[in-house]
C-alpha cells in the first residue's frame, strides 16, 4: 500500500529555516512526480513544488528562491527546504504523489509549519 | 498563472439531490483537470483526473466533464458521506493551481 509520511514541521521564527521530509513506502520516489501542497489554517489548497522523476523541479511563485525540493533515492524520501520563512508560510504541508494522470493520487497526512515570533 | 474559479463557493443540498459544481480556468487547460474531496482534519482525496476519469474506488455517482476552460463535477445522488469541500486543480501549466473550493453543506 502506498504510504507517505511527512515530518519536520514545527514552530519557527520569521526568517528562519526548516526542512520537511516525506518518507515513501511501497513505491520508488524517483519513478513519480512528487509534490508538496500546503493549506493555511482555514484556507484552500496551494501547490508549492514538484520534482519530476528525471529530477526537474518547479515552484509556485510565492516560494520561488526560498524553498527547494530534493530527494534522496537511497532513503526513498523527498525533502522541502524552507528558507526565509514568513508568517504567510504558516500552513499544513502535504506530500503528494501523482497517478496515471499526473494529478495528486496519493497524499500524506501533512506536517504543520507555524511561523511566528 | 492560470486562475481557477469555482462556483458556487457554498452549496446547500439534501441527501438524494443531484448537484453540480463548476470550475472555470482563465485559459485553456485542455483536459488536465482534477477534482478532490476534503473533509475537516483530513488530507484531500483524489476523485477525478483528466477531467472525466474516475479514480479507482470512487463511487460512480461522481462524474466529471468538460475541457478547455469550463469543467463540472456532478454528484448524481448526494449521500451523507459526500458533505465536504471540493477542489478543482489544473496541471496543464506550471504553476499548478487550485480553485478556491466549494463547500457542500447539509440543507
Amino acid at each position: 500500500e502506498v504510504r507517505l509520511v511527512e515530518s519536520g514541521g514545527g514552530l519557527i521564527q520569521p526568517g528562519g529555516s526548516l526542512r520537511l521530509s516525506c518518507v515513501a513506502s511501497d513505491f520508488t520516489v524517483s519513478s513519480y512526480y512528487m509534490s508538496w501542497v500546503r493549506q493555511a489554517p482555514g484556507k484552500g489548497l496551494e501547490w508549492v513544488s514538484v520534482i519530476h522523476g528525471g529530477g526537474s523541479t518547479f515552484y509556485a511563485d510565492s516560494v520561488k528562491g526560498r524553498f527547494f525540493i530534493s530527494r534522496d533515492n537511497s532513503k526513498n524520501t523527498v525533502y522541502l527546504q524552507l528558507n526565509s520563512l514568513r508568517a504567510e508560510d504558516t500552513a499544513l504541508y502535504y506530500c503528494a504523489r501523482d497517478g496515471s494522470g499526473r494529478s495528486f493520487q496519493h497524499w500524506g497526512q501533512g506536517t504543520l509549519v507555524t511561523v511566528s515570533s | 498563472d492560470i486562475q481557477m474559479t469555482q462556483s458556487p463557493s457554498t452549496l446547500s443540498a439534501s441527501v438524494g439531490d443531484r448537484i453540480t459544481i463548476t470550475c472555470r480556468a482563465s485559459q485553456s487547460v485542455n483536459s488536465w483537470l482534477a477534482w478532490y474531496q476534503q473533509k475537516p482534519g483530513k488530507a484531500p482525496k483524489h476523485l477525478i483526473y483528466k477531467a472525466s476519469s474516475l479514480e479507482s474506488g470512487v463511487p460512480s455517482r461522481f462524474s466529471g466533464s468538460g475541457s478547455g476552460t469550463e469543467f463540472t463535477l456532478t454528484i448524481s445522488s448526494l449521500q451523507p458521506d459526500d458533505f465536504a469541500t471540493y477542489y478543482c486543480q489544473q496541471y496543464n501549466n506550471y504553476p499548478w493551481t487550485f480553485g478556491q473550493g466549494t463547500k457542500v453543506e447539509i440543507k
